[in-house]
C-alpha cells in the first residue's frame, strides 16, 4: 500500500489569512502528483499537475511546490477567501493508479 | 456531454437490495474510473477501464461489487446485496490517457445510503 498522508485533516482560517498544507507520500517509483479541491455537492476539480522535483506551479491565489527525494508536496493559499472554502485532495500517480489522501478540509470564516 | 454525468445524485437502498450505479463519461475519453469515499476516509480506488483492455478490478472490496463498461463508453457499477459499510459517496472519473498528466474529470458523484 502506498500511502498518502494529508496534514493538518482539517484547518480554519480567517479571511484573508494565508495558509498552507502538506501531502507526503513515498518518493520511490513516483510519476506524477496531482491537487484536487473539492467543494460540497460538487465534482472535485483539478488543480496541479506536478512531475519533476522542485517544480512550482501557480493558479491565482494558490500555488504548490514538489519535492519528489523527500516526498512531500506543500499547497499554499494566499489572502484566503470564503470561496476557497473545500476539501483539497493530493494524489500519488505511479502508472494507470491514483492513491489519492484523505484530504484537508479548509473553511474560511469572514 | 460537457462533463461526466453519474446517477443518480442520490439512492437510499435497504440492507440486501441490489444498487446499479451510473456514469457517462466525457465524450472521446478512453479511460474510466470507478472511486468511493466512505466517512472519514479518502478516496478509495475500485475499477479502472482503459479502452478495450480487460479492467483493473484490483479495487473492488467484494464479490458483491461489479462494474461493465458498454462500448467504451456508458459504466454502470452494481452492487448486489448492499450492507451498511457500502454507504458511500460513489464517484466516477474520466480522462483521455490514463490521468497521468492531466488528471481526471470527476462526475459529481452518487451519494449511497444504505439502511
Amino acid at each position: 500500500i502506498l500511502n498518502v498522508e494529508q496534514s493538518p485533516q482539517s484547518l480554519h482560517v480567517q479571511e484573508g489569512d494565508s495558509t498552507n498544507f502538506t501531502c507526503s507520500f513515498p518518493s520511490s517509483n513516483f510519476y506524477a502528483l496531482h491537487w484536487y479541491r473539492w467543494e460540497t455537492a460538487k465534482s472535485p476539480e483539478a488543480l496541479f499537475v506536478m512531475t519533476l522535483n522542485g517544480d512550482e506551479k501557480k493558479k491565482g491565489r494558490i500555488s504548490a511546490t514538489l519535492n519528489t527525494k523527500e516526498g512531500y508536496s506543500y499547497l499554499y493559499i494566499k489572502g484566503s477567501q470564503p470561496e476557497d472554502s473545500a476539501t483539497y485532495l493530493c494524489a500519488r500517480n505511479t502508472g494507470n493508479q491514483f492513491y489519492f489522501g484523505t484530504g484537508t478540509s479548509l473553511t474560511v470564516i469572514p | 456531454g460537457a462533463g461526466v454525468s453519474q446517477s443518480p445524485s442520490n439512492k437510499v437502498t435497504e440492507k440486501g437490495k441490489d444498487v446499479e450505479l451510473r456514469c457517462d463519461p466525457i465524450s472521446g475519453h478512453t479511460a474510466l474510473y470507478w472511486y468511493r469515499q466512505s466517512l472519514g476516509q479518502g478516496l478509495e480506488f475500485l475499477i479502472y477501464f482503459q479502452g478495450n483492455s480487460a479492467p483493473d478490478k484490483s479495487g473492488l472490496p467484494s464479490d458483491r461489487f461489479s462494474a461493465e463498461r458498454t462500448g467504451g463508453s456508458v459504466s454502470t457499477l452494481t452492487i448486489q446485496r448492499t450492507q451498511q459499510e457500502d454507504s458511500a459517496v460513489y464517484l466516477c472519473a474520466s480522462s483521455l490517457e490514463g490521468g497521468r498528466l492531466y488528471g481526471y474529470t470527476f462526475g459529481s458523484g452518487t451519494r449511497l445510503t444504505v439502511v
